[in-house]
């Protein structure tokens, strides 16, 4: 069954260092998301992308934040200059996108731990 | 602003009890709703999709109901499992915003423990 898939899945990083979060999408899926989950807290929505390019970011998505697909495959998640409250699980979906209504299918996620 | 609640935030049974889990929102104007299930520091995996225009859906042993004028949602588990234990998470696609992306909005979840 095609699965989204994502790497690493824990990173330990130093406050200030970059961060590349990737993921592999489902093939044919069209919409490409992020989110994140701070230990104990909610789920929360950072980022969607469509056509190649950022269709909606929340407040949380400021300028440390970046995606990228570089390619047909890669879906990237870069932090420029990690803080302590970027310590996360960050999970990765997509959405086939024929269907309005359509399901959002996650990754297993990759957990951030800032130093 | 859509906001989700889910009761209980925990809950504890033995095996083989039937259960309810509870999920509220505050603007009916939904897309679909969606649960998922989450164990400890692991990834979210879909149980039921329901949409909008739908009244429940069944996987299983699990059944989803859906009341969108009240802003409610049910999860059934049938014949519960010491397997089922996790923290089962709602959210829901909101209407609110424009254009096809309608982020998901999530509740905060319940986690359960089913006791052998």
């Amino acid at each position: 069954e095609p699965e989204v898939t994502q790497t690493p899945s824990h990173q330990v990083t130093q406050m200030g260092q970059e961060v590349i979060l990737r993921c592999v999408p489902i093939s044919n899926h069209l919409y490409f998301y992020w989110y994140r989950q701070i230990l104990g807290q909610k789920v929360e929505f950072l980022v969607s992308f469509y056509n190649n390019e950022i269709s909606e970011k929340s407040e949380i998505f400021d300028d440390q934040f970046s995606v990228e697909r570089p390619d047909g495959s890669n879906f990237t998640l870069k932090i420029r200059s990690t803080k302590l409250e970027d310590s996360a699980m960050y999970f990765c979906a997509s959405r086939e996108g024929t269907v309005p209504g359509g399901e959002l299918f996650f990754g297993e996620g990759s957990r951030l731990t800032v130093l | 602003k859509q906001e989700v609640t889910q009761i209980p935030a925990a809950l504890s049974v033995p095996e083989g009890e039937n259960l309810v889990l509870n999920c509220s929102f505050t603007d009916s104007a939904i897309y679909n709703l969606q649960w998922f299930r989450q164990d400890p520091g692991k990834g979210l995996t879909s149980l039921l999709l329901i949409q909008s225009s739908q009244r429940e859906q069944t996987s299983g042993r699990l059944n989803a109901s859906l009341d969108k004028s009240s802003g409610r949602s049910t999860l059934y588990i049938a014949a519960s499992q010491p397997g089922d234990s996790a923290t089962y998470l709602c959210a829901v696609r909101s209407r609110e915003n424009a254009g096809n992306n309608r982020k998901l909005i999530w509740g905060l979840g319940t986690s359960l423990a089913v006791n052998p």
